[in-house]
């Protein structure tokens, strides 16, 4: 079993609906969460950080955490065609210097 | 440079060749990563440079491959003798080092190994 598991997709959409990308671990030493976005041939860049269990908001992007489950996820509102990318997420221990990636979850957001 | 830069952006090399792959991090980040991305595939950590201290090299595959941080900075990935196997995208990371802070990506290195 991997210690960081997402759904590949790819998930389509429709522009303007909701996207729900969830990510599972199973290391509880994980502590903090990250959120990347990666468009094609193009490095990962950082979306959502948080620690906590509950949510962050910044604009459109909300990250929510439940360390109980070990259950992470992204929901993304209002989507638009340029949010068309590869999704991963990557939790890190406490004392961590080096993130565990998932796998990535692919979204289309079809105009 | 306002990111990360990796060089060359793209490479074709024949089995069995040696490579190098070079990554000028963020000025002042103390830390640096390689990852390596195949198709298809999340990221694979591969080694980890902070400031002075001895690379973290757990996530190296095979003796074939190395790494070095010269001056603190700029970082050269080697890979010798190279197999098809080899062929990926090798992102570099760099980070402040403090906490848990977060990682910058460049673009990455796209090798072919034919």
């Amino acid at each position: 079993q991997k210690e960081v598991e997402q759904d590949p997709g790819p998930l389509s959409v429709p522009e303007g609906a909701i996207v729900s990308l969830n990510c599972t671990y199973s290391n509880s030493a994980f502590q903090y969460f990250m959120w990347y976005r990666q468009y094609s041939r193009k490095g990962p860049e950082l979306l959502m950080y948080t620690y906590s269990s509950g949510n962050k908001e910044d604009g459109r992007f909300t990250a929510q955490v439940d360390k109980s489950s070990k259950y992470i996820s992204l929901f993304i509102r209002d989507s638009q065609p340029s949010d068309s990318a590869t999704y991963l997420c990557a939790p890190i221990k406490a004392a961590g210097n080096k993130l565990t990636f998932g796998g990535g979850t692919r979204v289309l957001v079809k105009p | 440079g306002a990111g990360v830069s990796q060089s060359p952006s793209n490479k074709v090399t024949e089995k069995g060749k040696d490579v190098e792959l070079r990554c000028d991090p963020i000025s002042g980040h103390t830390a640096l990563y390689w990852y390596r991305q195949s198709l298809g595939q999340g990221l694979e950590f591969l080694i980890y440079f902070q400031g002075n201290s001895a690379p973290d090299k757990s996530g190296l595959p095979s003796d074939r491959f190395s790494a070095e941080r010269t001056g603190g900075s700029v970082s050269t990935l080697t890979i010798q003798r190279t197999q098809q196997e080899d062929s990926a995208v090798y992102l570099c990371a760099s980070s402040s080092g403090t906490g848990n802070s977060p990682l910058h990506f460049g673009n990455g290195t796209r090798l072919t190994v034919t």
